[in-house]
């Protein structure tokens, strides 16, 4: 079946424009994560979403970071006035049921979107 | 806070070595540990994911260790590849939910 779609797969914006990075995850799986790698450093996490409960955003870096997921499904992470520091790959996982012990807990992630911040 | 270091930093072997990928994290309150490996300018490919209360788990020429109570794991791969070249991550989840990444091993193999 389908993968985890990140779009767009590139984005070039000037510093201080808004962005929207896009994740569609599998089809069915109830949580959902972003996470940022930027050159030089590890992967970071920055948002869980699971089904219906509050996110987790423990790992957002500032206030201009949000994220949002809708119906259950697609999510949109959106940076506002950006900075040059935001420019990584951001990527985007999804998992069917986390935290069952078995191998619904396995994160299945994007290509990701290369941000880059001139 | 949970750390999470990778030993070596970059591995080179000729094609047929054995090798080990170490792990190791500081906090053994985790709930499972995963292996990934990412290609260059690619997403992550989950590789083994093996449940806190798992020793190993094994896939094809892959085999992956837990030692919960050391804060250590090692990813073995049998008879390498080329093709077997990429970065390999190993992540692990606290109860934090969220997964905490290690540094990365880069890993070429020659021909």
């Amino acid at each position: 079946g389908a993968g985890v779609s990140q779009s767009p797969s590139n984005k070039v914006t000037e510093k201080g424009k808004d962005v929207e990075l896009r994740c569609d995850p599998i089809s069915g799986h109830t949580a959902l994560y972003w996470y940022r790698q930027s050159l030089g450093q590890g992967l970071e996490f920055l948002i869980y979403f699971q089904g219906n409960s509050a996110p987790d955003k423990s790992g957002l870096p500032s206030d201009r970071f949000s994220a949002e997921r809708t119906g259950g499904s697609v999510s949109t992470l959106t940076i506002q006035r950006t900075q040059q520091e935001d420019s990584a790959v951001y990527l985007c996982a999804s998992s069917l049921v986390p935290f069952t012990g078995g191998s619904t807990d396995t994160q299945y992630f994007g290509p990701g979107t290369r941000l880059t911040v001139l | 806070k949970q750390e999470v270091t990778q030993i070596p930093a970059a591995l080179s072997v000729p094609e047929g070595e054995n090798l080990v990928l170490n792990c190791s994290f500081t906090d053994s309150a985790i709930y499972n540990l995963q292996w990934f490996r990412q290609d260059p300018g690619k997403g992550l490919t989950s590789l083994l994911l093996i449940q806190s209360s798992q020793r190993e788990q094994t896939s094809g020429r892959l085999n992956a260790s837990l030692d919960k109570s050391s804060g250590r794991s090692t990813l073995y791969i049998a008879a390498s590849q080329p093709g077997d070249s990429a970065t390999y991550l190993c992540a692990v989840t606290g109860t934090a939910s969220k997964l905490t990444f290690g540094t990365g091993t880069r890993l070429q193999v020659t021909l």
